[in-house]
């Protein structure tokens, strides 16, 4: 059964301390992970997609990287308004749908 | 250029009465999703549908939940006879293409049901 598990649930970070999210999946034949943040009581906003593992892309402090089994959300030098929750999820095999797992809730303290 | 608008964003019904959710998607996308977001929990699949068709309705509750994406007009979630574990947050969103684009997100409607 398709699986994505996020790591930690919860991490509270100072201003300007860089830290990594950790996305592991379980799926036959990844055909993309997505990374997705959540401010609270708003949906959830796209930031990226990535297809094949040694893939990575950049927006602003944000980096998101692959490998065949997870992926890795890094947040250099993070700022107060990066707090939200990260959401990972993962298009594999023959399903149309996302599969999510529960996020985690940053907080970025000045 | 509007984003994925839903309506309404707050819904309170009492249990035994109907909830419909509605769901326009971004200009261009012909292809929507419907997810529920429980609290505490991570966002659940329900329907992917295109225009006048179901394409996958693996997620959805065998009883008391339709969806519908007719050829004119928004895309229809609809709930009957609420109970109270049907109190969510529900999210539309729409592609462009087929499943393996990204996914835009509406705002979600919040179902209260009392």
């Amino acid at each position: 059964e398709d699986q994505v598990t996020q790591s930690p649930e919860a991490l509270r970070l100072q201003e300007g301390e860089s830290s990594s999210l950790n996305c592991s999946y379980t799926v036959s034949g990844l055909r993309g992970l997505f990374w997705y943040r959540q401010d609270p009581g708003k949906g959830p906003e796209f930031l990226f997609t990535l297809y094949s593992a040694g893939e990575e892309k950049e927006k602003e402090r944000l980096k998101a990287t692959l490998t065949k089994k997870e992926s890795f959300l890094h947040i250099t030098a993070p700022k107060p308004e990066d707090s939200a929750t990260y959401l990972c999820a993962v298009h594999g095999g023959a399903t149309n749908k996302l599969i999510f797992g529960t996020g985690t809730l940053l907080a970025v303290q000045p | 250029n509007a984003g994925v608008m839903q309506n309404p964003r707050h819904l309170v019904r009492r249990r035994g009465q109907e909830a419909r959710l509605r769901c326009s998607p971004m200009k261009g996308h012909s292809h929507v999703y419907w997810y529920r977001q429980l609290p505490e929990e991570g966002l659940k699949f329900m329907v992917y549908l295109q225009k006048e068709n179901i394409i996958d309705e693996s997620g959805m509750p065998k009883e008391r939940f339709s969806a519908e994406f007719p050829k004119e007009g928004p895309s229809i979630l609809r709930i009957q006879q609420v109970v109270r574990g049907d109190s969510a947050a529900y999210f539309c969103a729409s592609s462009p293409q087929g499943a393996l684009n990204e996914q835009f997100f509406g705002p979600g409607t919040r179902l209260t049901v009392l």
